[in-house]
């Protein structure tokens, strides 16, 4: 059974630097790609960005000035760097694993979630 | 403002059939993107439901289906229960924006 756990900071202030680390137990963690994604109340859930075992990245328009995913497959953990923090980055982040052989993506099993707020 | 549409709530009683609609433009679900589907109870983790044509992960009851035509799509839950009771989210891509996938603002399903 796959499961995906996840941890990091959740109270951070404006122009600071967010990130969350995902740990992926259970099955392979190569041959898939892996993703983050983030909830808020006003705007729902938001597709962040995918990386795979080899660094390969993809990363929404919008934030990708501001966005690093990284893998670390010694340890089969993917991590979420955010630059820049304002109240709008201010959600519920989960790590996920995404499937699928072409568009749509979808993603099948996710962590449990971080609640992350930027305040100052 | 996302880019998929869903009504903020719907309800029904036990027993009953309700569906969930989830509307779109011609750069995504109208496209021919699939769309998936995916159950959220409050507090936790989105989890998936319907994928690909009508595709149930292993546990998920077939009294969930999923349809599309034109630029829409619907889940509809049959014989209502009580743990059906959640927030779901439609899912498909959008060639006009990339990346991996744009989802709807999700639907709060009450079982009355």
């Amino acid at each position: 059974q796959v499961q995906l756990q996840q941890w990091g900071a959740g109270l951070l202030k404006p122009s600071e630097t967010l990130s969350l680390t995902c740990a992926v137990y259970g099955g392979s963690f190569s041959g898939y790609f892996w993703t983050w994604i983030r909830q808020t109340p006003g705007k729902g859930l938001e597709w962040i960005g995918d990386i795979n075992q080899s660094g390969s990245t993809i990363y929404k328009p919008s934030l990708r000035s501001r966005v690093t995913i990284s893998v670390d497959t010694s340890n089969n953990q993917f991590s979420l760097k955010l630059t820049a923090l304002t109240a709008a980055d201010t959600a519920v982040y989960y790590c996920a694993r995404r499937r699928g052989n072409s568009y749509p993506y979808y993603f099948d099993y996710w962590g449990q979630g971080t609640v992350v707020s930027v305040s100052s | 403002q996302s880019v998929l549409t869903q009504p903020p709530s719907v309800s029904g009683a036990p027993g009953q059939r309700v569906t969930i609609s989830c509307t779109g433009s011609s750069s995504n679900i109208g496209a021919g993107y699939d769309v998936h589907w995916y159950q959220q109870v409050t507090g936790t983790a989105p989890k998936l439901l319907i994928f690909g044509h009508n595709n149930r992960p292993s546990g998920v009851p077939d009294r969930f289906s999923g349809s599309k035509s034109g630029t829409s799509a619907s889940l509809a839950i049959s014989g209502l229960q009580a743990e059906d009771e959640a927030d779901y989210h439609c899912q498909s891509y959008d060639r006009s924006l990339g990346g991996s996938g744009v989802f709807g603002g999700g639907t709060k399903l009450t079982v009355l």
